[in-house]
């Protein structure tokens, strides 16, 4: 059966220091990946997806960077956090584009002081 | 624009139905989606329509009309572990979702 895991869980990181958020998936070949961020009372914002190794789509321009260096791996970056980048974090899977039916990572909670 | 609209809470008791509607506007229409949350957790995919009706899964069901860019969904047999948020969320005709702010459900005894 297929699996997603994404850490770290909790994070408290100080303004305009690093971020790395990563995700793997197991279980199945060449999955579309994808990084959401939720802020509290709005709906969940697609910040990056990929359908392939080194194949990623920015849909919103801000601080974050997203990679995939193998199939089922997907890492999240920042080099300098802000203020406006606490939120929940989710990392999902789809076996295509076409489908909406997301497989959620656990979620990482980044607080930024 | 594009955009989901949906109650922000909704309380029922255990036991009874509850119907948690979703008001959409997308470019195009490839599809309705709702997915269950609970707190601190991950979203997990509850459903799917893309053509008008009635689509029932055990207690839960999900109904679409694309006339109207309607949805809902309703819950039978309140249980407890029902308390969460539900999303609502339609796929364009670019195939992205776009998501509703989702409804928190307050199950009472």
């Amino acid at each position: 059966s297929q699996t997603i895991h994404q850490w770290p869980a909790t994070l408290v990181q100080p303004v305009g220091s690093p971020l790395s958020l990563e995700c793997t998936v197991e279980g199945t070949s060449n999955p579309n990946l994808y990084w959401y961020r939720q802020a509290a009372g709005r709906g969940l914002q697609l910040l990056f997806y990929s359908v392939g190794i080194g194949q990623i789509s920015s849909e919103v321009p801000q601080n974050l960077s997203a990679s995939r260096p193998q199939d089922r791996q997907f890492i999240l970056s920042s080099k300098k956090l802000l203020l406006s980048d606490s939120g929940f974090y989710l990392c999902a899977w789809s076996t295509g584009r076409e489908t909406g039916e997301l497989f959620f990572g656990e979620g990482s909670r980044l607080t930024v002081l | 624009g594009q955009n989901i609209d949906q109650p922000t809470e909704m309380t029922a008791t255990e036991g009874a139905i509850v119907q948690i509607n979703c008001t959409y506007q997308t470019s195009g229409f490839n599809g309705l989606f709702w997915y269950q949350q609970h707190a601190g957790e991950a979203p997990t995919f509850l459903s799917y329509n893309v053509l008008d009706g009635l689509e029932e899964k055990g207690r839960f069901s999900s109904f679409l009309s694309r006339s109207k860019g309607y949805s809902y969904l309703l819950l039978k047999e309140l249980q407890m572990k029902d308390s969460a948020s539900y999303l609502c969320a339609g796929m364009d005709s670019n195939y992205q979702l776009i998501w509703g702010a989702g409804t928190k459900l307050i199950i009472k005894p």
